[in-house]
């Protein structure tokens, strides 16, 4: 049973035009975060929740925004898409004190 | 300043030997954990092994053990009897308290098995 669910799989936009990707758990953890991974790259953590406390890395882009309206799910919005943000989508749940269980991604294509 | 420092960008080792993965942390917080995940070429990031800041012994699940020497921060990780399905992209994690339990990732280490 799938525990993190990334939707779509595969999603492919145009220079400038924004992009959500969702991400949902059906593992009720208080603890969601948003990655970034580009090829043969460690993730990179651009913000993660912890409850419906955001918590915003200090190099993540501003183009970068993200929403979790409850604790089921979280978006990640890119509102003006460049070249450079193509890359995987990582989203990650926890619960306090154990390991992360992680989504199988959204891989971005920008055109 | 880089948290967490993985100095081998790739290994190689033989199937069945034994191969340990470095893995150096800084951090001021008393209370962190620490995290090995595995990637294989098919992207998903799968959990291997975890070791609390407070744990007093070693963690080890299966073929995993982790050396966690706290004075030194170091976190290797070690897996026995190597298999061809062992080899993947690894990386060392951690998990900060008075971070709001962020967790950060290290670069990474390529592990080839070799038959």
């Amino acid at each position: 049973d799938a525990m993190v669910i990334q939707n779509p799989r595969y999603q492919v936009t145009q220079f400038g035009k924004p992009v959500t990707l969702s991400c949902s758990q059906t593992l009720n953890h208080n603890v969601m975060y948003w990655y970034q991974q580009k090829s043969s790259q460690a993730p990179k953590l651009l913000f993660h929740y912890y409850d419906k406390d955001f918590n915003n890395e200090a190099d993540t882009p501003d183009n970068f925004q993200s929403r979790r309206p409850n604790t089921s799910f979280c978006f990640l919005d890119i509102r003006s898409p460049g070249l450079g943000d193509a890359a995987m989508y990582l989203c990650a749940t926890n619960k306090k004190d154990n390991e992360q269980f992680f989504g199988p991604g959204t891989r971005l294509t920008v055109l | 300043a880089q948290k967490i420092t993985q100095t081998q960008p790739g290994m190689f080792v033989q199937e069945k030997e034994a191969v340990t993965l470095d893995c150096t942390y800084d951090t001021s917080d008393p209370s962190y954990g620490l995290f090995w995940y595995k990637q294989p070429s098919s992207g998903e990031m799968i959990f291997l092994i975890y070791q609390g800041s407070y744990d007093q012994q070693n963690a080890t699940e299966g073929r995993y053990s982790l050396n966690f020497q706290k004075a030194r921060k170091s976190a290797n990780l070690v897996i026995s009897a190597s298999q061809l399905g062992d080899s993947a992209m690894y990386f060392c994690a951690m998990r900060e308290k008075t971070s709001y339990d962020k967790v950060i990732f290290g670069p990474g280490t390529s592990l080839s098995v070799i038959p």
